[in-house]
């Protein structure tokens, strides 16, 4: 069965540093896909990145990278130069090859202090 | 252009009476889904529409709750005979396939569901 696992239920990070949230998977498809969502406080989920289990490259969007370690079953995100908008519920979600659910984590929260 | 809308964005009902949540996905989107954020819980998945294929029930709790989708883009989740343990915030998201695959989903802002 899938599982995610998100194992810091909050994270504190000064402004303009880089923060990492950690996320591991368990799956034995060898095809799926790796996403990680932000949740501010209006409850809105909103995308930042994904990560195809057969991608080469780690993934980036602006200031979000993903750190995928295949073989750790890891898929940290990393935001670097953290604002306070960032401040917020992430969640990392994992899709399974052949099915179209995401199956999502318990999530960290993040806030960024001034 | 136009994300995905749900609305009411805030439901209060009363134990035993029946709910409707409606989404309008993001325009062009042939998938949609409902998933269910509760405090106990976390998001759990409860349905997927593809076109006119059968939808993916396997995520819906009990025969209480049920979903159509009409000309293949509004949905509506219904919940019959609400328990307080339904209190929670019902999120819909839509996908485009491209080339047999769906790409991302995208949220809308959720129901805020209250069942006193």
């Amino acid at each position: 069965a899938q599982k995610i696992t998100q194992t810091q239920p909050g994270m504190f990070v000064q402004e303009k540093e880089a923060v990492t949230l950690d996320c591991t998977y368990d799956t034995s498809d060898p095809s799926y896909g790796l996403f990680w969502y932000k949740q501010p406080s209006s409850g809105e989920m909103i995308f930042l990145i994904y990560q195809g289990s057969y991608d080469q490259q780690n993934a980036t969007e602006g200031r979000y990278s993903l750190n995928f370690q295949k073989a750790r079953k890891s898929a940290n995100l990393v935001i670097s130069a953290s604002q306070l908008g960032d401040s917020a519920m992430y969640f990392c979600a994992m899709r399974q090859g052949g099915s179209e659910k995401l199956v999502f984590g318990k999530g960290t929260k993040l806030t960024v202090n001034p | 252009g136009a994300g995905v809308s749900q609305s009411p964005s805030n439901k209060v009902t009363e134990k035993g009476k029946d709910v409707e949540l409606r989404c309008d996905p993001i325009s062009g989107h042939t998938a949609l889904y409902w998933y269910r954020q509760s405090l106990g819980q976390g998001l759990e998945f409860l349905i997927y529409f593809q076109g006119n294929s059968a939808p993916d029930k396997s995520g819906l709790p009990s025969d209480r709750f049920s979903a159509e989708r009409t000309g293949g883009s509004v949905s509506t989740l219904t919940i019959q005979r609400t328990q307080q343990e339904d209190s929670a915030v019902y999120l819909c998201a839509s996908s485009f396939q491209r080339g047999g695959f769906q790409e991302t989903q995208y949220f809308g802002p959720g129901t805020r569901l209250l069942v006193l």
